[in-house]
C-alpha cells in the first residue's frame, strides 16, 4: 500500500516570498503525482500533476518530480494571502484505483 | 451547471442512528466514483470506489456501506451512526484512463 507523506505540516509565509512543499512516497512504480489545494470548507482541487521525472511550471507554480528519491515537491512564486490553504499531495495506487492522499500542509500567507 | 452534487450539505445526527448520503454526477457517461472521508484538517481517507454500476470495491470500511444504484449516482450510508463518524464526507468522479479527480462540495457530518 502507498505510503504518502508531506512536510512541513504547516507554514507560515509572508506575502509575495516563495512558498515550498515537501511530498515523499513509497512505491517508485506509480504513474501520476498531483497537487491538490483545499480552501477553508470548501472541496480539494487539483492544481498541477506530472507523469515523469522532471520539472513542470504553470504560472506561479512549479512542480519537481525524482522518482529515484520518492519525492516530489511544489512551488509557489509570489505568494499571495489568496493561497492560504491546506496544500495535498496525491500520488497513483498500483491499480490506478485513486489517489492516495498525503498527510496536508497548511499554508498561511500573511499580507 | 455543476457537475456533480452532493446532498446534504450538512447533517447532525445521534449516535447510533441510521445514515444516507448521497452524490449524482450529471453529463459524464460511467465516470468512475470514489467516497473519501476527511477528519477536520486532515487528509483525505479513501473508503469506496465504483467504475461501473452495482460494484463498489470497499478500500477501509469504517462501519459504513456504499452503493451505486444508478450509473450517475453513488450513495454512502450505514445503520448505526458511531462518534468517529463525523467528519467531513466528499465524493468524486473520473473519467476512465483519466487521473484528475473532480470533487463535489462534501457533506459535512456531526455525531452527537
Amino acid at each position: 500500500q502507498q505510503k504518502v507523506q508531506q512536510s512541513p505540516e504547516s507554514l507560515i509565509v509572508p506575502e509575495g516570498a516563495m512558498t515550498s512543499l515537501n511530498c515523499t512516497f513509497s512505491d517508485s512504480a506509480s504513474q501520476y503525482f498531483a497537487w491538490y489545494r483545499q480552501h477553508s470548507g470548501k472541496a480539494p482541487k487539483a492544481l498541477m500533476s506530472i507523469f515523469s521525472n522532471g520539472e513542470k511550471e504553470e504560472g506561479r507554480f512549479t512542480i519537481h518530480l525524482n522518482k529515484a528519491s520518492l519525492h516530489f515537491s511544489l512551488h509557489i512564486r509570489d505568494s499571495q494571502p489568496s493561497d492560504s490553504a491546506l496544500y495535498l499531495c496525491a500520488v497513483s495506487d498500483q491499480g490506478g484505483r485513486a489517489l492516495i492522499f498525503g498527510t496536508g500542509t497548511t499554508v498561511s500567507v500573511s499580507p | 451547471a455543476q457537475t456533480i452534487h452532493q446532498w446534504p450539505v450538512a447533517e447532525i445526527k445521534a449516535v447510533g442512528s441510521p445514515l444516507s448520503l448521497g452524490c449524482t454526477i450529471k453529463g459524464k457517461s460511467s465516470p468512475n466514483l470514489y467516497w473519501y472521508w476527511q477528519a477536520t484538517g486532515g487528509t483525505l481517507q479513501q473508503l469506496f470506489y465504483s467504475i461501473t454500476v452495482g460494484q463498489v470495491e470497499s478500500v477501509v470500511q469504517l462501519n459504513l456501506s456504499a452503493s451505486r444504484p444508478k450509473d450517475d449516482q453513488f450513495i454512502l450510508s450505514t445503520e448505526k451512526l458511531l462518534l468517529s463518524h463525523s467528519g467531513f464526507y466528499l465524493c468524486a468522479w473520473r473519467l476512465g484512463g483519466q487521473n484528475t479527480l473532480y470533487f463535489g462540495a462534501g457533506t459535512r457530518l456531526s455525531v452527537l
